[in-house]
């Protein structure tokens, strides 16, 4: 298994041009997160899925827009970079899992992340 | 969502114990305790978890104070390969894990 890839593992934009970040997995996992990590500081979530063809916002989510049309990948677009938008992007996946009392969020599986630099 | 506070860095000596605290006055009771560590340039990889009692794997172990409201990550024997960012999390469902800026472990060989 692959776990978690993302493409591309780097990117310089311009202001104001557009992008899209792939996170692939081949786990089978129902849930899947983007996040960005900023200089010293720890991950914040963007947006997330919990299964194909669903979405829902993170902590973060201005500026992002994602799709899920296949359940194996998890897309991350910049419609209109900003320099504020430069940053580490980390893709994630976990299974589903259900105990009594209701979902517990399992293991979070990272992958390698995208650097991205807007000028 | 209940947040966790850590120490912002830590030293061990390479080869001697290392006791990383998390404290989590607010947790409920359905939140389990996660921990994941950051190497240099790389993605958050998982090391352990648990609810209430006290979890040993491979990589560490997990203390849980009785009233769950503190843990302590263990590394038995600190290497140079340890040295890391390490997050405490709380998690109870799928979108509420927030990392902070966690404990900046330095091994010192």
């Amino acid at each position: 298994n692959a776990g978690v890839t993302q493409t591309p593992k780097f990117r310089v934009l311009k202001t104001g041009q557009s992008m899209t970040l792939l996170c692939a997995q081949d786990m089978n996992h129902e849930y899947m997160y983007w996040y960005r990590q900023d200089p010293g500081m720890g991950l914040r979530l963007i947006h997330y899925s919990v299964g194909e063809g669903t979405t829902a916002k993170g902590e973060v989510p201005d500026g992002y827009n994602v799709s899920r049309l296949k359940k194996q990948n998890f897309l991350l677009g910049l419609e209109s970079a900003a320099p504020s938008q430069t940053s580490v992007y980390f893709c994630a996946s976990t299974p589903l899992r259900w105990v009594r009392g209701g979902i517990f969020t399992d293991t979070q599986y990272f992958g390698p992340g995208t650097r991205l630099t807007v000028l | 969502d209940a947040k966790t506070t850590q120490p912002n860095s830590m030293e061990s000596n390479e080869e001697e114990p290392v006791h990383l605290p998390c404290n989590h006055s607010t947790i409920s009771g359905t939140d389990y305790i996660h921990w994941y560590r950051q190497l240099p340039s790389q993605g958050p990889e998982y090391v352990i978890h648990g609810l209430t009692s006290n979890v040993n794997n491979r990589m560490a172990s997990l203390a849980i104070a009785e009233d769950r409201k503190s843990s302590t990550l263990i590394l038995h024997r600190a290497t140079l390969r340890d040295a890391a960012v390490y997050y405490c999390i709380l998690t109870a469902g799928a979108n509420n894990l927030f990392f902070g800026t966690g404990t900046r472990l330095t091994v010192i060989p």
